[in-house]
């Protein structure tokens, strides 16, 4: 199954305006977590969120979920050109199973 | 703030080498994960220990792939006869608590690049 699809695929804004990329997933989920990775470098984990908690918040950065939809989407606001890099959804599945299963990614450009 | 680490940064080998992945998992956690990423594609989980025993593993994660931790602190994989279509990045990660949601941690990653 093609668990966490992220949507849209590359996101270009102006430093200052606020971002928006959406995962949905298929399966029933224990929680769903955010990383994000500059080119070429490692996973940076932004936030976790349980699928009993509908939202969720990290400084500039805003995590809901619908387990209704099978959605997610991170709002970074106030962008700066820092925040460039692809950011990625992981699900975790309910049942015991240990991995994350991520999705392709939305690479977001913001432009000073 | 503790980090897992991971050497090297870029191995190059010929195909049908062994290539050995170290990672140094962050100190006080249990749980130990392979995930790779070829390039422009997803990110793939390959296998999960615990207990110095694998506890799960993918489709990928076949007789070529083995997964040991010799010492308390490092965790690596090894590929015994590697194939062009292993060259990928590979991330080790580690977490604490298997059934509570806990975050996974990642590695900065290893590139295995074949030639």
């Amino acid at each position: 199954s093609q668990q966490g699809e992220e949507d849209p695929q590359a996101l270009s804004i102006q430093e200052g305006e606020n971002a928006t990329m959406n995962c949905s997933y298929k399966t029933s989920i224990n929680n769903l977590q955010w990383y994000r990775q500059n080119s070429g470098r490692g996973l940076v984990h932004l936030i976790l969120i349980r699928s009993n908690e509908r939202e969720k918040h990290s400084g500039r950065l805003r995590v809901t979920l619908d387990t209704s939809k099978k959605s997610s989407s991170l709002l970074i606001t106030a962008s700066r050109a820092a925040d460039t890099a692809s950011y990625f959804c992981a699900t975790r599945k309910q049942g015991g199973s240990e991995k994350l299963v991520f999705g392709k990614g939305t690479k977001l450009t913001v432009n000073p | 703030e503790p980090e897992v680490t991971q050497t090297p940064s870029h191995q190059v080998t010929q195909m049908g080498q062994e290539v050995i992945l170290r990672c140094v998992p962050i100190s006080n956690h249990l749980y130990f994960y392979w995930y790779r990423q070829i390039l422009g594609q997803k990110v793939e989980f390959l296998v999960s220990f615990y207990n110095n025993e694998i506890s799960e593993k993918s489709e990928i994660f076949d007789d070529q792939f083995s997964v040991e931790r010799p010492d308390g602190s490092n965790f690596t994989l090894k590929i015994r006869s590697t194939k062009l279509e292993d060259s990928a990045m590979y991330f080790c990660a580690s977490s604490t608590y298997r059934d509570r949601p806990y975050e996974q941690y990642f590695g900065p990653g290893t590139r295995l690049t074949v030639t």
